[in-house]
């Protein structure tokens, strides 16, 4: 059973251009979490994908930053035009059902977003 | 919000001890410890359900008191292979929110 899956690892972007980061869950996780850690920091809760649905982007930057789990395929978190201080860490983290029912949630090894 | 962690930072020698804590204003599902080291994702040591639970892992445990909403990490004998950066995560709704970190560094 393949670990939570991110790519690419590593992605270099120039100021203004967009940036797709793609997370595929544990195989029957249907609950996904994206999290971004900035250099020397910790981790930043952004958004909480269920299949199909947003639950709880509480977390998220209110523009440039989009995220999805569509019914088929990864989760994608999508920044679009990109500055410098995007660059950070972006995990992912899936877990089979609700965090409050007592899971752990699995983490992907990340994406290290650089904008130069 | 953040669950707050102390200390920030400690220094230990080769096989001693530390505990870290892990305070929430919230009411908790549960507790979760990860570790990470620089560079890499976050490695999970243990979950913790129910308020008093304490759980084991290796020479690393940890304690819940779900009516203080605080956690702590024990870590004893301490290896090099410690080190690294430690969070708490705390559920309070259906997310995990991390805390501050409590970076530890093991010298021999």
């Amino acid at each position: 059973n393949a670990g939570v899956m991110q790519n690419p690892r590593h992605l270099v972007r120039r100021r203004g251009q967009e940036a797709r980061l793609r997370c595929s869950p544990m195989k029957g996780h249907s609950h996904v979490y994206w999290y971004r850690q900035l250099p020397e920091e910790g981790l930043k809760f952004m958004v909480y994908l269920q299949k199909e649905n947003i639950i709880d982007e509480s977390g998220m930057p209110k523009e440039r930053f989009s995220a999805e789990f569509p019914k088929e395929g990864p989760s994608i978190l999508r920044i679009q035009q990109v500055v410098r201080g995007d660059s950070a860490a972006y995990f992912c983290a899936s877990s089979p059902r609700s965090l409050v029912l007592g899971t752990e949630a699995f983490f992907g090894q990340g994406t290290r977003l650089t904008v130069v | 919000q953040q669950p707050v962690q102390s200390p920030q930072a400690v220094i230990l020698r080769e096989g001693e001890d530390a505990v870290i804590n892990c305070s929430s204003s919230k009411a908790l599902y549960s507790v979760h410890w990860y570790r990470q080291k620089h560079g890499e994702a976050p490695v999970f040591l243990m979950i913790l359900l129910k308020g008093g639970e304490q759980k084991g892992h290796e020479k690393i445990s940890a304690s819940f008191n779900e009516k203080k909403q605080q956690s702590s990490l024990y870590l004893t004998a301490s290896q090099l292979s410690y080190s690294g950066t430690y969070f708490c995560g705390t559920v309070g709704n259906e997310k995990l929110t991390f805390g501050t970190g409590t970076r530890l560094t093991i010298i021999p």
